[in-house]
């Protein structure tokens, strides 16, 4: 069964970097899956920040695009986000998931396994 | 504002029948997969729904979701006060390159 857990700091200074990273456990970063960051801030409703692939392919919401890094290290079974500059507006709970695909059917996109979450405040 | 529209919040009494909305476009619902996340209060979204129509393992067979054009829903039967939650729709956009949710809905079991 696989297993998706946050790890990072809960605080961060206006300005600087959020990196979060998630630890994965019972999946093997298989072709088809996408491993993703989705956010929500407090009282509001989802919002999908990026993915990366088993190969480091990345894709990014293009409201974020320009601050955010996504990268994949399968030697310690993990993922990790990076969000520069960041201001009171990036303070949410970060989810990450794990986005499962087929090779012959490219309308099927699902985020099937989530992470508990980590709430990140972004605050002096 | 979200690109996938949902009402903000829907209530019906126990034992009846409610419908979740989700209007999109032809990028996202009109390509591609719907999938219907439940999140109780406190808790991570769970999937519900997946491929438009499809339960995983465990789900309910109350819940389940259909997709037409550019809309999706969602409708649960029999309600129950652990049916209380807000319910988000969800598509991948080949527009935009990603994920795109709705708003949310507030489900209230009167």
């Amino acid at each position: 069964q696989v297993q998706l857990q946050e790890s990072g700091p809960g605080l961060v200074r206006p300005s600087g970097t959020l990196s979060l990273t998630c630890g994965v456990s019972g999946d093997s970063f298989s072709t088809y899956n996408w491993w993703a960051w989705v956010r929500q801030p407090p009282g509001k409703g989802l919002e999908w920040v990026g993915e990366v692939n088993h190969s480091g392919s990345t894709n990014y919401n293009p409201s974020l695009k320009s601050r955010v890094t996504v990268s994949l290290d399968r030697s310690r079974s993990q993922f990790s986000l990076r969000l520069t500059s960041v201001t009171a507006a990036d303070t949410a709970v970060y989810y990450c998931a794990r986005g499962q695909t087929l090779p012959d059917n490219l309308s099927y996109y699902v985020l099937d396994v989530w992470g508990h979450g980590t709430t990140v405040t972004v605050s002096s | 504002q979200s690109v996938l529209t949902q009402p903000p919040s829907v209530s019906a009494a126990p034992r009846q029948r409610v419908t979740v909305s989700c209007f999109g476009s032809s990028s996202n619902i009109g390509s591609n997969g719907v999938n219907w996340y439940q999140q109780l209060p406190g808790m991570p979204p769970e999937l519900l729904i997946y491929y438009d129509d499809l339960l995983p393992s465990g789900v309910s067979d109350r819940f389940s979701g259909s997709r037409s054009g550019t809309s999706a829903s969602l409708t649960i039967s029999g309600l129950q006060s652990e049916d209380e939650a807000d319910y988000y729709c969800s598509a991948w956009d080949d527009s935009l390159n990603g994920v795109v949710f709705g708003g949310g809905t507030k489900l209230t079991v009167l």
